[in-house]
């Protein structure tokens, strides 16, 4: 059974830094590519980042140059760096498996979300 | 506002037919796969269609996927109680080089 378990969310001040984990478990996790989807509070899904199996990311706009998503492929777990954080960052943040046809919008299974509020 | 465009509403009685409809552009929707999720309150998404018309193991038959041009469609046969949620669409944009969503679709059962 395929399981995604976000961790490291919290509260945190403008400016400031977080590092999101997921640990995968359940699938051979270094032949799949990842994904950072994020919820606002009442709003839409929103794309954050992905990284293909063999390490390439891509980043939407809105956090480009400051956040970083990396795998450690020992430890089957994902992570989400994120630097120079801002109020409008303030989300549920899910990670998602990239599905069989390495489609980065086919995730086919998610995580339950780790919640990042961003407030002084 | 979104790049993929769609109605931020829809409704029907227990039976009937939804569609909802997904507008986008060449870069997107034009070229590439659209994805459908189902986000139940308070839950996860869950992947419903990918590649424009299949379905994942446990995704019933009424449930279909489309795609013309630029625009592409989901639609519920079969409206059941079970089907209230958000739905959204997804598709890779080439230009922006990611991963784009539609704004959502609350769908009501009557």
């Amino acid at each position: 059974e395929v399981q995604l378990l976000e961790s490291g969310g919290g509260l945190v001040e403008p400016g400031g830094s977080l590092r999101l984990s997921c640990a995968a478990s359940g699938f051979t996790f270094y032949n799949y590519a990842m994904t950072w989807v994020r919820q606002a509070p009442g709003k839409g899904l929103e794309w954050v980042s992905s990284i293909s199996s063999s390490g390439s990311t891509y980043y939407a706009d809105s956090v480009k140059g400051r956040f970083t998503i990396s795998t450690d492929n020992s430890e089957n777990t994902v992570f989400l760096q994120m630097n120079r954080l801002r109020a409008d960052d303030t989300a549920l943040y899910y990670c998602a498996k990239v599905g069989e046809t390495g489609s980065y919008s086919a995730n086919d299974f998610w995580g339950q979300g780790t919640l990042v509020t961003v407030s002084s | 506002q979104s790049v993929l465009t769609q109605p931020p509403s829809a409704s029907g009685t227990p039976g009937q037919r939804v569609t909802i409809s997904c507008s986008g552009s060449r870069s997107n929707i034009g070229i590439n796969s659209v994805s459908w999720y189902q986000q139940l309150p308070g839950t996860a998404p869950k992947l419903l269609i990918y590649s424009v018309n299949q379905r994942p193991s446990g995704v019933p038959d009424r449930l279909s996927g489309s795609k013309s041009g630029t625009s592409a469609s989901l639609a519920i046969s079969g409206l059941q109680s079970e089907d209230e949620a958000d739905y959204y669409c997804a598709a890779w944009d080439d230009s922006l080089n990611g991963v784009v969503f539609g704004g959502g679709t609350k769908v009501t059962v009557l």
